[in-house]
């Protein structure tokens, strides 16, 4: 079965500096990659996904992530946070085939002033 | 704009009352799912409907039931709530190819 593991449960991080939020997966032949954001008392909105093409991807609030097939990553980044990327950050994955999301645990990101 | 609403933000029910959460949405999607929320263990799907009538059963179906007799609304059902059930639970829909599902809100339910 396929499974996530997102490494750090919370990551406390301090205005303007970078962060990296991190996400692999268990392999599997075709695999679609996701990345979802939670603000406080909300539900999950997408962040940005991986389909195929480019190994980079983009959302519009600065964050990217990377699909590294060789080491079955899909780790998140911003160079420089606010205050209002304070959220909680689920990594999700698609079997090729399926219509099933299997999400991580999440990682709790706090951005401090 | 998408827009998947659930029929309650907040719920307090008692041990052994039937519970129903009520999940609309509004852009004709074929797939519908219900989610389950606990702090330190992500989501997990308990079912998902490919079509009306039709599911299937997620990671942790046990304690729960579904229903969708109309394309646009998914119900989930607590036959008989335990404590163990408190928690959010998230409704989400996706059409079959565009690989993104849309959220609600969520429903806080607590059993006591």
């Amino acid at each position: 079965a396929q499974s996530v593991t997102q490494l750090d449960s919370q990551v406390p991080v301090f205005e303007e500096a970078p962060v990296e939020l991190r996400c692999n997966y268990s392999s599997s032949v075709s695999v679609y990659l996701f990345w979802y954001v939670q603000y406080p008392n909300q539900g999950l909105q997408l962040l940005l996904k991986y389909l195929s093409g480019s190994t980079l991807v983009e959302s519009i609030n600065g964050f990217e992530a990377e699909f590294n097939k060789s080491q079955t990553s899909f780790h998140l980044r911003k160079p420089s946070v606010h205050i209002s990327d304070t959220a909680e950050y689920f990594c999700a994955v698609m079997k090729g085939g399926s219509e099933k999301l299997v999400f991580g645990k999440g990682t709790k990101l706090t951005v401090n002033p | 704009d998408v827009k998947v609403t659930q029929s309650s933000r907040y719920l307090v029910k008692r041990t052994g009352e039937k519970v129903f959460l009520e999940c609309v949405q509004d852009m004709d999607h074929e797939n519908m799912f219900w989610y389950r929320q606990d702090p330190g263990l992500g989501l997990r799907l308990i079912y998902f409907s490919y079509d009306v009538k039709m599911k299937e059963k997620g990671d942790i179906p046990e304690g729960y039931s579904v229903s969708r007799e109309k394309k646009e609304r998914f119900s989930l059902i607590l036959e008989s709530a335990s404590t163990n059930q408190t928690s959010m639970y998230l409704c989400a829909s996706g059409g079959p190819t565009s690989y993104e599902q849309y959220f609600g809100p969520g429903t806080r339910l607590t059993v006591t």
